[in-house]
């Protein structure tokens, strides 16, 4: 069965650093990653996905995200976070189209 | 224009009830989700509806019941509401399903008393 890791619960950035959020998944056939973001009281938004070809895939927002198929990982990354970005943040993958999400990352980004 | 909608946005209700959901999307996807998103946030999905046929129906309790009378409404009715049944349900649509964008809804906020 496919199954998601996020590995940090919450991340706490103050604005304009980096911020790089842990995802690894467990697969034993081909994946479909995504990144999905849930603003306070709102429903889900997909940042990006991976379905092939480049490992590196851009997203919504400055986002991106490198899919690592030796380390069984798919991070997402942004190189200058603001304070709008503070959110609940997960990873999910596909098999048979529907999504198995991980427990999520809560990203505060402090002034 | 919202694409994925539901109602009600909030449902407060007694132990024993029987109360539904309603979910339309107006992107004419041919497919539809439900997830259930407890207090810790864990997000896990229900069911899915392809052209109004169930394709996916996870381990969830009887009283959990999906109807799709047309492919753009997806309602989900719940019996004998229990405590644990507390939580935020989203609808998902996409077009297609392996490896396509699912568009959340904004969510129904359930508390069972």
């Amino acid at each position: 069965a496919q199954s998601v890791t996020q590995l940090d619960s919450q991340v706490p950035v103050f604005e304009e650093a980096p911020v790089e959020l842990r995802c690894n998944y467990s697969s034993s056939v081909s994946v479909y990653l995504f990144w999905y973001v849930q603003y306070p009281n709102q429903g889900l938004q997909l940042l990006l996905k991976y379905l092939s070809g480049s490992t590196l895939v851009k997203g919504i927002n400055g986002f991106e995200a490198e899919f690592n198929k030796s380390q069984t990982s798919f991070h997402l990354r942004k190189p200058s976070v603001h304070i709008s970005d503070t959110a609940e943040y997960f990873c999910a993958v596909s098999p048979g189209g529907k999504l198995i999400f991980g427990q999520g990352t809560e990203l505060s980004v402090k002034p | 224009d919202t694409a994925v909608s539901q109602t009600p946005k909030y449902l407060v209700t007694q132990m024993g009830n029987d109360k539904s959901i309603k979910c339309e999307q107006n992107l004419g996807h041919d497919t539809m989700y439900w997830y259930k998103q407890d207090s810790k946030k864990f997000l896990k999905i229900m069911f899915s509806y392809n052209n109004k046929e169930l394709i996916i129906n996870e381990t969830v309790p009887n009283r959990f019941s999906p109807k799709s009378p047309d492919k753009a409404h997806l309602n989900l009715h719940i019996n004998s509401l229990e405590l644990g049944d507390s939580a935020v349900y989203f609808c998902a649509s996409s077009q297609g399903r392996v490896g396509e964008t699912q568009y959340f809804g904004p969510g129904t906020r359930l508390l069972v008393l």
